[in-house]
């Protein structure tokens, strides 16, 4: 079964700052893609930036890239530069041949001013 | 704009009564999937709909709750005798055939009261 961990309830970042998010996850699979999803309060789930398993380089969508360790079953994002606009919570989720996606309970972002 | 509307948004109703939701993707996608999501948890997966035929339901959905997509367009989620375990935000998404990406819509948060 894929389970999806982020072990971060809540994080809080200061405008303009970096901020890391941890995901770990758990499959049997060989071919799986990762994701991060942003869902800003009472608005709907945005994709946020995608990593393909069998891809070694790590993505980056702007202000946003990701720390695959696969070996470790590990998928951070790293938001940088961090804009008010970026409070949400964000989830992490994996795909593998099933085509479901399995989420991870999700992390609160709050950027202060 | 993720290119998926879901109706109604916002729906309250008494325990026992049947619901009926709709979700529409902008255009004809292959894929279409619906997830649940409760207070504090990311999304659950429901089932999911290639074209028009329904390919996978999770055991989360019990024998109250079924899906249709009749012309491989749109989609319909029906709850019968609602339970006040029910309330949630029901969400759809629709597949991207590249990347195995998913775009969510809306929602439509159920209260039963």
């Amino acid at each position: 079964a894929q389970t999806v961990t982020q072990s971060q309830p809540e994080m809080s970042v200061q405008e303009a700052e970096t901020v890391t998010l941890s995901c770990t996850y758990d499959t049997s699979e060989s071919d799986y893609y990762l994701f991060w999803y942003k869902q800003p309060p009472s608005r709907q789930m945005i994709l946020v930036i995608r990593q393909e398993a069998y891809k070694q380089q790590n993505a980056t969508e702007n202000r946003f890239s990701v720390n695959f360790q696969k070996a470790a079953k590990s998928f951070s994002l790293k938001i940088s530069d961090s804009q008010l606009g970026d409070a949400a919570m964000y989830f992490c989720a994996q795909m593998g041949g099933s085509e479901k996606l399995v989420f991870g309970k999700g992390t609160k972002l709050t950027v202060n001013p | 704009d993720t290119g998926v509307s879901q109706d109604p948004r916002h729906k309250i109703t008494k325990r026992g009564q049947n619901v009926t939701f709709r979700c529409d993707p902008i255009s004809e996608h292959n894929r279409l999937y619906w997830y649940r999501q409760t207070l504090g948890q990311g999304p659950e997966f429901l089932t999911y709909f290639q074209n028009e035929a329904q390919l996978e339901k999770s055991r989360l959905l019990s024998d109250r709750f079924s899906a249709e997509r009749p012309k491989g367009s749109f989609s319909t989620l029906e709850i019968q005798r609602t339970e006040q375990g029910d309330s949630a935000m029901y969400l759809c998404a629709r597949g991207q055939d590249t990347y195995n990406e998913q775009f969510f819509g809306p929602g439509t948060r159920l209260t039963v009261l």
